[in-house]
């Protein structure tokens, strides 16, 4: 099965820094990467996804790359503020048109300090 | 729009009773509902997936017994926790993904389960 490894576990940066957090799979037939941001008591919330037919997506403050052939994809978030701090999952998924079990990295805690 | 929503955020319950959590996709259909747990610092983790019209998929080490899922509905997914213990205490998150076969999957806020 798939296996998502994800680093750092916690990161802390000043505002207005930037913050990268990694992934890499294992199974070269995942083809979607969603980003999740999950505040504390609260569901993930998708952020952010890319599929493996484009490398690289951005959405104002936050892009994601990927790298297929090294199995590796990154979230970076630029200008960070306060209301950044949150758990990020990253997570992997092998679409296949019907049943699809979504494997997630084991989070990153990102602290964002005024 | 994918707006999921869980009922009830939070519930405590003793030991032996049991308790239902719904999870309903609010403006959009879905065939697919995924149910997991979530403990204190840790990912999410699996619990089965369940289909409109069909018996859920659980995943391994998950009692089917114990946690019984219904998807009734293209809106409407339940998860039971019967007979529940103390250590059925957690986070409990659905997830729902749209007929229209996209593969994104959007979260529900999660019930917090306390067994007393």
């Amino acid at each position: 099965g798939e296996n998502v490894e994800q680093h750092p576990s916690t990161l802390s940066v000043q505002e207005g820094d930037s913050a990268v957090i990694k992934c890499t799979y294992s199974d070269s037939a995942s083809n979607y990467f969603p980003w999740y941001k999950q505040e504390l008591g609260k569901g993930p919330q998708l952020i952010i996804d890319i599929r493996s037919n484009v490398g690289e997506k951005k959405d104002q403050r936050i892009a994601v790359t990927l790298n297929k052939t090294a199995k590796h994809f990154s979230l970076h978030i630029t200008e960070t503020q306060p209301e950044d701090s949150a758990v990020y999952f990253c997570a992997a998924i092998p679409y296949s048109g019907g049943y699809q079990k979504v494997t997630f990295g084991i989070g990153t805690k990102l602290q964002v300090i005024p | 729009g994918a707006v999921v929503s869980q009922h009830p955020s939070w519930v405590i319950c003793k030991s032996g009773t049991s308790v239902k959590i719904e999870c309903r996709s609010l403006d959009f259909q879905a065939t697919t509902m995924f149910w997991y747990r979530q403990f204190p610092k840790q990912s999410l983790m699996l619990m089965a997936t369940s289909n409109e019209g069909s018996k859920a998929t659980y995943e391994q080490g998950v009692e089917k017994d114990k946690f019984l899922i219904n998807h009734a509905s293209l809106t409407l997914s339940t998860l039971t926790v019967t007979s529940a213990h103390p250590e059925d205490s957690s986070f409990y998150i659905c997830s729902a993904r749209e007929t229209t076969g996209l593969d994104t999957q959007y979260f529900g806020p999660g019930t917090r389960l306390t067994v007393l």
